[in-house]
Protein backbone atom coordinates (compact mmCIF):
# COMPACT_ATOMS: atom_id res chain seq x y z
CA UNK A 1 0.00 0.00 0.00
CA UNK A 2 0.83 3.20 -0.80
CA UNK A 3 1.28 6.26 1.88
CA UNK A 4 -0.20 8.82 -0.37
CA UNK A 5 -3.79 7.21 -2.37
CA UNK A 6 -5.24 9.42 -5.31
CA UNK A 7 -7.99 8.34 -7.71
CA UNK A 8 -6.14 8.63 -11.07
CA UNK A 9 -9.38 9.64 -12.78
CA UNK A 10 -9.43 10.95 -15.26
CA UNK A 11 -11.78 13.22 -14.11
CA UNK A 12 -14.21 15.11 -16.63
CA UNK A 13 -17.39 18.06 -15.66
CA UNK A 14 -18.52 20.68 -17.51
CA UNK A 15 -17.44 24.11 -16.85
CA UNK A 16 -19.46 25.93 -13.87
CA UNK A 17 -19.63 22.82 -11.78
CA UNK A 18 -18.06 22.12 -8.35
CA UNK A 19 -14.88 19.61 -8.32
CA UNK A 20 -14.00 17.45 -5.67
CA UNK A 21 -10.45 15.77 -5.69
CA UNK A 22 -9.64 13.68 -2.55
CA UNK A 23 -6.61 11.67 -1.32
CA UNK A 24 -6.03 9.20 1.49
CA UNK A 25 -2.93 8.73 3.56
CA UNK A 26 -1.87 6.26 6.05
CA UNK A 27 1.09 7.69 7.96
CA UNK A 28 -0.07 9.31 10.82
CA UNK A 29 3.08 11.10 11.17
CA UNK A 30 2.06 13.33 8.12
CA UNK A 31 2.31 16.89 10.04
CA UNK A 32 1.04 18.87 6.58
CA UNK A 33 -0.74 18.85 3.30
CA UNK A 34 -0.12 20.29 -0.46
CA UNK A 35 -1.98 20.16 -3.13
CA UNK A 36 -0.20 21.10 -6.44
CA UNK A 37 -1.85 21.86 -9.64
CA UNK A 38 0.44 20.48 -13.05
CA UNK A 39 -0.21 21.11 -16.60
CA UNK A 40 1.00 18.92 -19.04
CA UNK A 41 4.41 18.60 -19.45
CA UNK A 42 5.17 21.38 -16.98
CA UNK A 43 6.68 20.84 -13.16
CA UNK A 44 3.90 21.09 -10.63
CA UNK A 45 2.99 24.75 -9.05
CA UNK A 46 1.89 24.82 -5.41
CA UNK A 47 -2.04 25.39 -4.81
CA UNK A 48 -2.62 25.17 -1.15
CA UNK A 49 -0.53 23.86 1.94
CA UNK A 50 -2.46 23.25 5.35
CA UNK A 51 -1.10 22.33 8.67
CA UNK A 52 -4.32 21.05 10.89
CA UNK A 53 -7.69 19.56 10.59
CA UNK A 54 -10.12 22.01 9.14
CA UNK A 55 -10.32 23.98 5.78
CA UNK A 56 -8.33 26.42 4.25
CA UNK A 57 -10.00 28.69 1.84
CA UNK A 58 -8.26 30.73 -1.28
CA UNK A 59 -10.63 32.37 -4.00
CA UNK A 60 -12.19 29.26 -5.55
CA UNK A 61 -10.31 26.65 -3.64
CA UNK A 62 -10.80 25.30 -0.96
CA UNK A 63 -8.54 22.80 1.05
CA UNK A 64 -9.47 20.00 3.89
CA UNK A 65 -7.71 18.12 5.68
CA UNK A 66 -9.66 15.53 8.41
CA UNK A 67 -6.76 13.98 10.09
CA UNK A 68 -8.76 11.76 12.45
CA UNK A 69 -10.01 9.84 8.75
CA UNK A 70 -6.48 10.82 7.23
CA UNK A 71 -8.40 12.49 4.51
CA UNK A 72 -7.40 15.22 2.02
CA UNK A 73 -9.89 17.39 -0.36
CA UNK A 74 -9.65 19.43 -2.80
CA UNK A 75 -12.40 21.77 -3.78
CA UNK A 76 -12.73 23.91 -7.14
CA UNK A 77 -15.56 25.89 -7.27
CA UNK A 78 -16.80 27.46 -10.68
CA UNK A 79 -14.55 25.15 -13.01
CA UNK A 80 -13.11 26.88 -15.57
CA UNK A 81 -10.88 24.78 -18.29
CA UNK A 82 -8.37 26.55 -17.37
CA UNK A 83 -8.43 24.48 -14.14
CA UNK A 84 -7.85 21.53 -16.89
CA UNK A 85 -4.82 20.23 -15.41
CA UNK A 86 -3.18 16.74 -13.16
CA UNK A 87 -3.55 18.01 -9.63
CA UNK A 88 -1.22 15.99 -7.23
CA UNK A 89 -2.06 15.56 -3.07
CA UNK A 90 1.30 15.36 -1.12
CA UNK A 91 2.02 15.05 2.56
CA UNK A 92 4.85 15.89 4.67
CA UNK A 93 6.77 14.73 7.67
CA UNK A 94 9.86 16.69 8.91
CA UNK A 95 11.48 16.87 5.33
CA UNK A 96 9.93 13.92 3.65
CA UNK A 97 7.12 15.01 0.70
CA UNK A 98 4.98 12.25 0.17
CA UNK A 99 3.16 12.19 -3.40
CA UNK A 100 0.18 10.97 -4.85
CA UNK A 101 -0.41 9.82 -8.53
CA UNK A 102 -2.72 12.95 -9.35
CA UNK A 103 -6.14 13.10 -10.49
CA UNK A 104 -6.56 14.30 -14.19
CA UNK A 105 -8.82 16.79 -14.29
CA UNK A 106 -10.80 18.24 -17.48
CA UNK A 107 -13.08 21.09 -17.36
CA UNK A 108 -15.48 21.02 -20.60
CA UNK A 109 -16.57 24.23 -22.10
CA UNK B 1 9.04 36.10 -8.29
CA UNK B 2 11.97 33.55 -7.69
CA UNK B 3 12.15 30.01 -9.74
CA UNK B 4 13.74 26.86 -9.83
CA UNK B 5 15.57 27.04 -12.96
CA UNK B 6 16.22 23.66 -14.92
CA UNK B 7 18.03 22.22 -18.34
CA UNK B 8 17.74 21.20 -20.50
CA UNK B 9 14.15 21.25 -20.71
CA UNK B 10 14.78 18.45 -23.39
CA UNK B 11 16.89 15.72 -23.67
CA UNK B 12 17.04 13.04 -26.24
CA UNK B 13 19.34 9.98 -26.08
CA UNK B 14 20.53 6.37 -26.79
CA UNK B 15 20.60 3.98 -24.50
CA UNK B 16 24.21 3.78 -22.92
CA UNK B 17 25.24 7.43 -23.42
CA UNK B 18 25.75 9.58 -20.45
CA UNK B 19 23.15 12.39 -19.76
CA UNK B 20 23.24 15.09 -17.05
CA UNK B 21 20.56 17.45 -15.92
CA UNK B 22 20.93 21.33 -13.77
CA UNK B 23 19.10 22.63 -11.51
CA UNK B 24 19.40 26.10 -9.78
CA UNK B 25 17.30 26.20 -6.75
CA UNK B 26 15.37 29.49 -5.31
CA UNK B 27 18.26 31.44 -3.92
CA UNK B 28 18.32 31.03 -0.08
CA UNK B 29 17.02 27.54 -0.06
CA UNK B 30 18.95 25.00 2.14
CA UNK B 31 16.95 21.82 0.72
CA UNK B 32 17.23 20.27 -2.87
CA UNK B 33 15.26 17.65 -4.32
CA UNK B 34 15.17 15.46 -7.07
CA UNK B 35 12.75 13.60 -8.36
CA UNK B 36 11.68 11.22 -11.29
CA UNK B 37 8.24 11.31 -12.31
CA UNK B 38 7.10 8.74 -15.04
CA UNK B 39 3.69 9.60 -17.40
CA UNK B 40 0.63 9.26 -15.06
CA UNK B 41 2.20 9.33 -11.37
CA UNK B 42 3.09 11.40 -9.16
CA UNK B 43 6.66 12.74 -8.34
CA UNK B 44 8.87 9.96 -6.80
CA UNK B 45 12.54 10.76 -4.54
CA UNK B 46 15.34 10.07 -5.96
CA UNK B 47 18.00 12.30 -3.89
CA UNK B 48 17.66 15.25 -0.95
CA UNK B 49 20.08 17.48 -0.10
CA UNK B 50 20.21 19.68 2.72
CA UNK B 51 22.93 22.42 1.74
CA UNK B 52 26.02 19.92 0.16
CA UNK B 53 25.54 16.93 1.98
CA UNK B 54 23.15 14.44 1.30
CA UNK B 55 19.72 13.52 3.28
CA UNK B 56 18.43 10.76 1.14
CA UNK B 57 18.88 8.91 -1.86
CA UNK B 58 17.88 5.37 -0.44
CA UNK B 59 15.65 5.51 -4.03
CA UNK B 60 18.46 6.63 -6.04
CA UNK B 61 19.74 3.73 -8.17
CA UNK B 62 23.50 4.00 -7.59
CA UNK B 63 25.07 1.63 -10.37
CA UNK B 64 24.15 4.28 -13.03
CA UNK B 65 22.97 7.79 -11.34
CA UNK B 66 25.04 10.07 -9.43
CA UNK B 67 24.13 13.42 -7.61
CA UNK B 68 26.17 16.46 -6.27
CA UNK B 69 25.73 19.86 -4.66
CA UNK B 70 29.39 21.07 -4.17
CA UNK B 71 28.73 24.85 -2.65
CA UNK B 72 24.96 23.63 -1.57
CA UNK B 73 23.31 26.01 -4.76
CA UNK B 74 22.87 24.29 -7.48
CA UNK B 75 23.14 20.67 -8.76
CA UNK B 76 23.90 17.97 -11.20
CA UNK B 77 21.93 14.54 -11.87
CA UNK B 78 23.83 12.10 -14.03
CA UNK B 79 22.91 8.74 -15.53
CA UNK B 80 25.50 6.98 -16.82
CA UNK B 81 24.66 4.57 -19.00
CA UNK B 82 21.09 5.63 -19.80
CA UNK B 83 18.51 2.66 -20.11
CA UNK B 84 15.18 2.84 -21.74
CA UNK B 85 13.24 2.82 -18.67
CA UNK B 86 15.11 6.11 -17.66
CA UNK B 87 12.28 7.73 -20.10
CA UNK B 88 10.62 10.09 -17.44
CA UNK B 89 10.29 13.78 -16.66
CA UNK B 90 13.43 14.07 -14.01
CA UNK B 91 12.01 17.41 -11.22
CA UNK B 92 14.14 19.65 -9.04
CA UNK B 93 12.80 21.18 -6.43
CA UNK B 94 13.75 23.29 -3.28
CA UNK B 95 12.99 24.15 0.16
CA UNK B 96 13.74 26.72 3.22
CA UNK B 97 14.07 24.93 6.43
CA UNK B 98 11.50 26.24 9.27
CA UNK B 99 13.06 24.16 12.37
CA UNK B 100 13.09 20.65 11.77
CA UNK B 101 10.27 20.58 9.27
CA UNK B 102 10.57 21.70 5.92
CA UNK B 103 8.48 24.76 4.10
CA UNK B 104 6.97 24.68 0.75
CA UNK B 105 8.48 22.94 -2.04
CA UNK B 106 8.65 24.52 -5.71
CA UNK B 107 8.98 22.63 -8.37
CA UNK B 108 11.53 23.86 -11.32
CA UNK B 109 9.89 23.38 -14.76
CA UNK B 110 11.43 19.58 -15.24
CA UNK B 111 13.85 17.97 -17.78
CA UNK B 112 11.91 15.63 -19.96
CA UNK B 113 13.85 12.58 -20.92
CA UNK B 114 13.34 10.49 -24.17
CA UNK B 115 16.00 7.39 -24.12
CA UNK B 116 15.77 5.47 -27.59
Amino acid sequence: QKEVEQDPGPLSVPEGAIVSLNCTYSNSAFQYFMWYRQYSRKGPELLMYTYSSGNKEDGRFTAQVDKSSKYISLFIRDSQPSDSATYLCAAVYGQNFVFGPGTRLSVLP
Amino acid sequence: EAEVAQSPRYKITEKSQAVAFWCDPISGHATLYWYRQILGQGPELLVQFQDESVVDDSQLPKDRFSAERLKGVDSTLKIQPAELGDSAMYLCASSSLGGQVAETQYFGPGTRLLVL
